[in-house]
């Protein structure tokens, strides 16, 4: 099976922008996980998305949103970007239950000038 | 809701020598926990987990243990290889989304 994918892989973005970016899970998976990713913080969790209902939200702004289609793709959006939105955005697939096992996907590079 | 640390955050040892990762967890209600490998570059790849019916599990030179009283698991590598070097992540669920730990950086000198 082809692994998660996502796109676009890297993205420079001024202050004040807005972003969107996209997962596509592995075929089967209907929940995707989003993370956010830097240096200092790790690993934080932005949403779940299951069958195209969010499921679980982190705490992250309102800025940040997401959404899931019929087939499982996701995508998530950030609206008025910041300099501290700079971060590896990292989705994840499973197969539906938060203890299943999750696969990353290689992330989007997102920097905010 | 669910608090992960981990330690230690960086992590040196030679070539053949062993290497523990430890992690505490707060939620008693957790009951998964998976490690996550995560080269340079590179997304983050589930090395092991462990369910909280076992005690430990091991696959080859990896091997994770869990003590659901201390609320605790670790990540155990033995005879470590340059190709170890990476971050690893711990993590827990158990009807929240997954936590993870901060990170340790492992390097393994030859």
């Amino acid at each position: 099976k082809a692994g998660v994918t996502q796109t676009p892989r890297y993205l420079i973005k001024t202050r004040g922008q807005q972003v969107t970016l996209s997962c596509s899970p592995i075929s089967g998976h209907r929940s995707v996980s989003w993370y956010q990713q830097t240096p200092g913080q790790g690993l934080q969790f932005l949403f779940e998305y299951f069958s195209e209902t969010q499921r679980n939200k982190g705490n992250f702004p309102g800025r940040f949103s997401g959404r899931q289609f019929s087939n499982s793709r996701s995508e998530m959006n950030v609206s008025t970007l910041e300099l501290g939105d700079s971060a590896l955005y990292l989705c994840a697939s499973s197969l539906g239950i938060v203890t299943d096992t999750q696969y990353f996907g290689p992330g989007t590079r997102l920097t905010v000038l | 809701g669910e608090n992960v640390e981990q330690h230690p955050s960086t992590l040196s040892v030679q070539e053949g020598d062993s290497a523990v990762i430890k992690c505490t967890y707060s939620d008693s209600a957790s009951n998964y926990f998976p490690w996550y490998k995560q080269e340079l570059g590179k997304r983050p790849q589930l090395i092991i987990d462990i369910r909280s019916n076992v005690g430990e599990k091991k696959d080859q030179r990896i091997a994770v243990t869990l003590n659901k009283t201390a609320k605790h698991f670790s990540l155990h590598i033995t005879e470590t290889q340059p190709e170890d070097s990476a971050v690893y992540f711990c993590a827990a669920t158990g009807n929240t989304p997954l936590v993870f730990g901060k990170g340790t950086r492992l390097s393994v000198i030859a």
